[in-house]
């Protein structure tokens, strides 16, 4: 079983749209949480970052992390064909020296 | 202020063959990280440097692979010999010890073993 799970997609919403996405993870010593975004033949770019639990929200996107359920989510509000993406979600430990553990990503395509 | 830096950014060699990448990181940046991107693995950790010295190389594969950091702005990664298997994204991210969990990434070199 990997560290961290990410349902790979491809998910496809219509412009507006509100979008989820989530990731599992089974080390409980993970304290940071991060969600990076991909555009094609790019590289990853960060979203989105959180330390322990709770929600962060910045414009159109929240973060939320569940630390007793092992499970993190991404919503984006309002979605834009611009929002189309692979979105990667990121764990790392306390002292860890800034080593992450990706999931997989998920591909989304936001449709006009 | 330019980003991390990646050569090149096409590579398609044939089984056998070395292959060298090479990774310009922020200038002042004290950490760097080679990652290796798939389909069906995702992003996985091949190594990553503090201050030019290898701390983690478990994610190395096997010894057809190494990187070296010289100096502060400069990292490779070679394959020798390359495999099919191979073939993948490589991206080379850098950060400081201020930014946990932020990593700068290049573009990425995709590179082609036939």
């Amino acid at each position: 079983q990997k560290e961290v799970e990410q349902d790979p997609g491809p998910l496809s919403v219509p412009e507006g749209a509100i979008v989820s996405l989530n990731c599992t993870y089974s080390n409980s010593a993970f304290q940071y949480f991060m969600w990076y975004r991909q555009y094609s033949r790019k590289g990853p770019e960060l979203l989105m970052y959180t330390y322990s639990s709770g929600n962060k929200e910045d414009g159109r996107f929240t973060a939320q992390v569940d630390k007793s359920s092992k499970y993190i989510s991404l919503f984006i509000r309002d979605s834009q064909p611009s929002d189309s993406a692979t979105y990667l979600c990121a764990m790392a430990i306390t002292g860890g020296g800034n080593k992450l553990t990706f999931g997989t990503g998920t591909q989304l395509k936001v449709e006009l | 202020d330019a980003g991390v830096i990646q050569s090149p950014r096409h590579e398609v060699t044939e089984m056998g063959q070395e292959v060298t990448l090479r990774c310009k990181p922020i200038s002042g940046h004290d950490y760097l990280f080679w990652y290796r991107q798939t389909m069906m693995r995702g992003l996985e950790l091949l190594i990553y440097f503090n201050n030019n010295v290898p701390i983690d190389d478990s994610g190395m594969p096997e010894d057809r692979f190494s990187a070296k950091m010289p100096n502060a702005s400069f990292s490779t990664l070679k394959i020798q010999p390359s495999e099919p298997r191979d073939s993948a994204v490589y991206f080379c991210a850098s950060t400081t010890a201020g930014r946990t969990g932020e990593l700068f990434f290049g573009e990425g070199s995709r590179l082609t073993v036939l």
